[in-house]
């Protein structure tokens, strides 16, 4: 069973299109997180949620809004595609809340190509 | 964010020889640190991690060291295998659940 999976894997789209990641997490974990890596593999987090309630939001254009349904889903909504948003979107989850220090588990990614 | 930046961006490595893959961080008051390993095509892998009352840490077939007074990081892989091939990341943690990751190692294993 996949533990933090995210659909689509693939995203091919034009410019200033509207589009959304989904992602799941059967781990019973608290916490879940978007990360962006660009093209040089760098991994830099956006968003962190921990028990639908945001906790981390780093300086990311308002046009990504996270969503969390419940605590065992992240989505991701991007609003008015630009090409600079091209990257690789890997949602995360940890297992407790409050701030623990405790690794995170990766889902496989979503290759995200903005033309 | 934090810097978190690696010495050497990629490396290469004859099958059955020892790796070592460096990492310097530049927050001094973090206190705990990742080290992942990245496939082609997949997300980050947990591999080890240590906290910073510690400066050596073993798992099977890798090591951690953390030098905090140079502030700086290494993963050692014993016997580098072909299925190491891979990206490595450091990623450093301050405060709760949020860390900052480095730009990666990419690690070729020669057969």
């Amino acid at each position: 069973d996949t533990a933090v999976s995210q659909t689509p894997k693939y995203l091919v789209t034009q410019m200033g299109n509207d589009k959304s990641i989904k992602c799941e997490q059967n781990l019973g974990h608290d916490t879940m997180y978007w990360y962006k890596q660009d093209s040089k593999k760098f991994l830099k987090i956006m968003f962190s949620y921990n028990n639908k309630e945001l906790i981390i939001n780093e300086t990311v254009p308002n046009r990504f809004s996270p969503k969390s349904p419940d605590k065992a889903h992240l989505n991701l909504h991007i609003n008015s595609l630009e090409l600079g948003d091209s990257a690789v979107y890997f949602c995360a989850s940890s297992p407790t809340s409050g701030g623990a220090k405790e690794t995170q588990y990766f889902g496989p990614g979503t290759r995200l190509l903005v033309l | 964010g934090e810097n978190v930046g690696l010495h050497l961006p990629t490396l290469s490595v004859q099958e059955g020889d020892n790796s070592i893959i460096n990492c310097a961080y530049s927050n001094s008051a973090s206190d705990y640190f990742i080290w992942y390993k990245q496939e082609s095509g997949k997300g980050p892998q947990f591999i080890i991690d240590i906290r910073s009352n510690m400066d050596k840490r073993q798992g099977q077939r890798v090591t951690v060291l953390l030098n905090k007074t140079v502030k700086h990081l290494s993963l050692q892989i014993a016997a580098t295998q072909p299925g190491d091939s891979a990206v490595y990341f450091c990623a450093e943690n301050l405060y709760g659940n949020q860390f900052y990751f480095g730009t990666g190692t990419s690690l070729t294993v020669i057969p």
